[in-house]
């Protein structure tokens, strides 16, 4: 069964810094890794898809790598800003999709 | 529409009560899934819908959690003599292709509480 992981649970930062968000998972054999934005009381937000074959997409301050070799994804986020602070969910596509718990960010002006 | 919407934003239920939840998906897309998700949790997921086909149902917890979309456009989750521990969000999801790996788009999801 696949298990996909998050650190750090939480992380608040000062405005302005470039920060790595980490997500892991068990099970190589996946199509895509998404992540994905929650903020309080809303639904998901996709962010970035990243298919199997690719190695990063980027958009915006967003940059996310994949890793499929080692169950890895990073989420680099660049100067970050008070409006990036929410709870940031990766998640990975096998026969279904398989979210980790999520970090939750703040950015403190 | 513009986007997934979710119907009743929050429900409070008495333990025992029948609940019915309602996702309203982007108009034309193809496929559908319902996801609960706990306090401080990602999202769980528990069934896929093709068109009007249940495809997999395989997260469902218990037979008290029951899943239709007759026409293959809105869906309603059914959960049937509620427990304390069903209390959760239920996010609601569709994407356009067929296949169960294109990009879903949430809705703002469903705040059960069961007392």
């Amino acid at each position: 069964k696949q298990e996909v992981t998050q650190i750090p649970a939480a992380l608040s930062v000062p405005e302005g810094e470039n920060l790595v968000l980490n997500c892991s998972f068990t099970d190589s054999a996946i199509y895509n890794l998404q992540w994905f934005r929650q903020d309080p009381g809303k639904g998901l937000t996709s962010l970035l898809l990243i298919q199997s074959s690719q190695r990063e997409q980027t958009s915006g301050r967003l940059n996310a790598s994949l890793d499929k070799s080692s169950g890895r994804s990073t989420l680099y986020i660049a100067a970050s800003q008070p409006g990036d602070s929410a709870t940031y969910l990766c998640a990975v596509h096998n026969n279904d999709m398989r979210f980790g718990a999520g970090t939750r960010l703040t950015v403190k002006p | 529409g513009a986007g997934v919407s979710q119907s009743p934003r929050y429900k409070v239920a008495k333990r025992g009560q029948d609940v019915a939840l309602r996702c309203d998906p982007i108009s034309g897309h193809v496929s559908l899934f319902w996801y609960q998700q706990a306090l401080g949790q990602g999202p769980e997921f528990l069934t896929y819908f093709q068109n009007e086909a249940q495809l997999d149902k395989s997260g469902l917890p218990s037979d008290r959690f029951f899943a239709e979309r007759p026409e293959g456009s809105v869906s309603t989750l059914k959960i049937q003599r509620t427990q304390q521990e069903d209390s959760a969000v239920y996010l609601c999801a569709s994407s356009f292709l067929a296949a169960s790996t294109d990009t879903q788009y949430f809705g703002p999801g469903t705040r059960l509480t069961v007392l």
